[in-house]
């Protein structure tokens, strides 16, 4: 069963550009989380879609949004870069069926550099 | 607001010797907690799982420990083996995931 996949692996922006960045889960899992992670920060929790409808939101600007297709793919798009922005980006697919068993399978992240 | 703590940025460790990476939490809601285990240019794995109903929970050389009325969580590795060098994440779940900020781990031959 192929993992989950994020594009791109890398990327480039400079400050008051937008960028998308994709995500297709593990085939059968409804649900793709995103996590931004920093040096130091950890990885802080963005949105959680399921079923096309977005579940539970972390504490982030509205700069940041995201959807989630009918085949389970996700996109997260940022607008307005800034240079805090850059970080790695964490794509995690689960079942979605909620509660303690509902296991996150992560994708390698898409690294943004915004210059 | 850090509800979950890793206060140890790295530890290093002989081969063959015990590892314990520990994490804090705030919440008492939480009800679910794990540990991902994370190699560069890799996305984190799952490790191991603990039920906040359990104290501890074994998988090979792997234990999790949780100490509610403390509020810790512990990860346990024996023997400790080169390959587990790698970043360790704490999570824990209410409704949502929660990460604390990992703890670089060196196992040296």
């Amino acid at each position: 069963k192929a993992g989950v996949t994020q594009t791109p692996r890398y990327l480039i922006k400079t400050r008051g550009q937008q960028v998308t960045l994709s995500c297709s889960p593990i085939s059968g899992h409804r649900s793709v989380s995103w996590y931004q992670q920093t040096p130091g920060q950890g990885l802080q929790f963005l949105f959680e879609y399921f079923s096309e409808t977005q579940r539970n939101k972390g504490n982030f600007p509205g700069r940041f949004s995201g959807r989630q297709f009918s085949n389970s793919r996700s996109e997260m798009n940022v607008s307005t870069l800034e240079l805090g922005d850059s970080a790695l980006y964490l794509c995690a697919s689960s079942l979605g069926a909620g509660g303690p068993a509902d296991t996150q399978y992560f994708g390698p992240g898409t690294r943004l550099t915004v210059l | 607001d850090q509800q979950v703590k890793q206060n140890s940025p790295s530890l290093s460790v002989q081969e063959g010797r015990i590892s314990i990476l520990n994490c804090d939490y705030t919440n008492s809601m939480f009800d679910y907690f794990l540990w991902y285990k994370k190699y560069p240019a890799e996305g984190p794995t799952f490790l191991i799982s603990i039920s906040s109903i359990k104290d501890k929970n074994e998988d090979g050389r792997f234990t999790v420990f949780l100490n509610k009325s403390a509020k810790h969580l512990s990860l346990h590795i024996v023997p400790s083996q080169p390959g587990d060098s790698a970043v360790y994440f704490c999570a824990a779940s209410v409704n949502k995931f929660y990460f604390g900020s990992g703890t670089k781990l060196n196992v040296k031959p």
